[in-house]
């Protein structure tokens, strides 16, 4: 089955440094994504991790172990901007070819002064 | 702005009617994929239209279809709504289909009174 794992909801405080975790089992794998999405707004692209290491974008960085199963986004120098939901997905083989993705049900961040 | 448009913003409307969603992708992308976001489920992939084909389903009822015409835009139909309904829907564009980032529009809420 397809299943993806974040926590719910996590707080951090301005100007910090916080890791959000994401576990994942997917019948196939063809990259793991995160995406930025405040509330009642549109989701929008983070960072994108085919093979196994870090990728740093700014103040973002994100972490992909394939025989784990397991990702994190890494977010530094906190801004109150920052509140919002980050969701991690998967891109799954469809047909033997490139699939969707499959989204995780988020983890809210609050960022506090 | 992502540059994806949807039409409506709202939409409120009562059980057992039908509604069509409409999608305008950025200018120069070939594929459009439509989403469903409620409280519960998170972001589900339904369906992926590219170049006016469609490409892959996912977890998309009997009751609701797309198209995807050829000047690109697409339109999603709900039909027999229930109240379980109501959520977000977003369409998102890419240019290829197999590329990795997604461009998401404003979505359009959907409540099924």
């Amino acid at each position: 089955g397809q299943n993806i794992d974040q926590p719910t909801e996590m707080t951090a405080t301005e100007g910090a440094i916080v890791q959000i975790n994401c576990t994942y089992q997917t019948s196939g794998f063809n990259g793991l994504f995160w995406y930025q999405q405040h509330a009642g707004e549109a989701p929008t692209f983070l960072s994108y991790n085919v093979l196994d290491g870090l990728e740093e974008k700014g103040r973002f960085s994100s972490f992909l172990s394939r025989s784990k199963g397991y990702s994190y986004l890494l977010l530094k120098e906190l801004q109150m901007k920052d509140s919002a939901s980050y969701l991690c997905a998967v891109r799954d083989w469809y047909g033997g070819s490139q699939g969707n993705l499959i989204f995780g049900k988020g983890t809210k961040l609050s960022v506090k002064p | 702005d992502s540059g994806v448009t949807q039409t409506p913003k709202h939409l409120i409307t009562a059980t057992g009617q039908r509604v069509t969603l409409r999608c305008s992708p950025r200018s120069g992308d070939l594929s459009v994929y439509w989403y469903q976001q409620s409280l519960d489920q998170g972001l589900q992939f339904l369906i992926q239209y590219y170049n006016g084909e469609e490409r892959a389903k996912g977890n998309i009822l009997e009751r609701f279809s797309a198209q995807q015409f050829p000047d690109l835009h697409s339109e999603l139909n709900l039909s027999s709504l229930e109240l379980g309904d109501s959520a977000l829907y977003f369409c998102a564009s890419s240019a290829t289909g197999t590329d990795y980032e997604q461009y998401f529009g404003p979505g359009t809420r959907l409540t099924v009174t």
